[in-house]
């Protein structure tokens, strides 16, 4: 299976900090990488697919890159609604697989 | 809109078979796209359990397919998931998704605990 490893696992910044949040796959997927965000207690929201198409009403400041094995995505500007966990997610196969997920919170 | 709900017993016994209904409105599952299940530990990341598609086709999680059974009710518009043979491991909040290669609408998810 593909492994997803994503890091850091947490991060603190200050808001209208710049935030790079990387994933790296055991294997070449192409661009067939997904972001998802994650709020306390709700169900995760797609924010990017495709390494770098923004899904429905996601903000601009949101945006992601890389190709091959070694994805970035990049906050520009962090707002506090940004706080949560995010995850990236491969869908180069139909077996699934998930980064540990990154932790982002305020300074 | 599409709107996905889960529903199902929140505690299940050591050994016995964990079985969760997603109920979906908005669209009908047996049309197009493919429907899964994502589960999550207390504190934990994400996990992949398994996608069936509209056809009835499905593919599960390597590391639990031997446990997974998936099942579409175009009748009822609902798609099922069955884990037998649970054990504490298996406590988790669990959501149903819709899969159209990204997942891009979830249920509020069901946490079930695994206890005796």
């Amino acid at each position: 299976d593909i492994q997803m490893t994503q890091s850091p696992s947490s991060l603190s910044a200050s808001i209208g900090d710049r935030v790079t949040i990387t994933c790296r796959s055991s294997q070449n997927i192409s661009n067939y990488l997904n972001w998802y965000q994650q709020k306390p207690g709700k169900a995760p929201k797609v924010l990017i697919f495709g390494t770098s198409s923004l899904h429905d009403e996601v903000p601009s400041r949101f945006s992601g890159s890389g190709s091959g094995t070694d994805f970035t995505l990049t906050i520009s500007r962090l707002q506090p609604e940004d706080i949560g966990t995010y995850y990236c997610q491969h869908s180069y196969s139909t077996r699934y697989t998930f980064g540990r997920g990154t932790k982002l919170d305020v300074k | 809109q599409v709107q996905l709900q889960e529903s199902g017993p929140g505690l299940v016994k050591p050994s016995e078979t964990l079985s969760l209904t997603c109920i979906v409105s908005g669209y009908s599952i047996g049309s197009h796209y493919s429907w899964g299940w994502i589960r999550q530990p207390p504190g934990k990341g994400l996990e992949w359990i398994g996608t069936i598609h509209h056809t009835g086709s499905s593919f599960y999680n390597p590391s639990l397919q031997s446990r997974v059974t998936m099942s579409l009710d175009t009748s009822k518009n609902q798609f099922s998931l069955k884990l037998n043979s649970v054990t504490a491991a298996d406590t988790a909040v669990y959501y149903c998704v819709r899969d159209a290669g990204i997942f891009d609408d979830w249920g509020q998810g069901t946490l079930v605990t695994v206890s005796s």
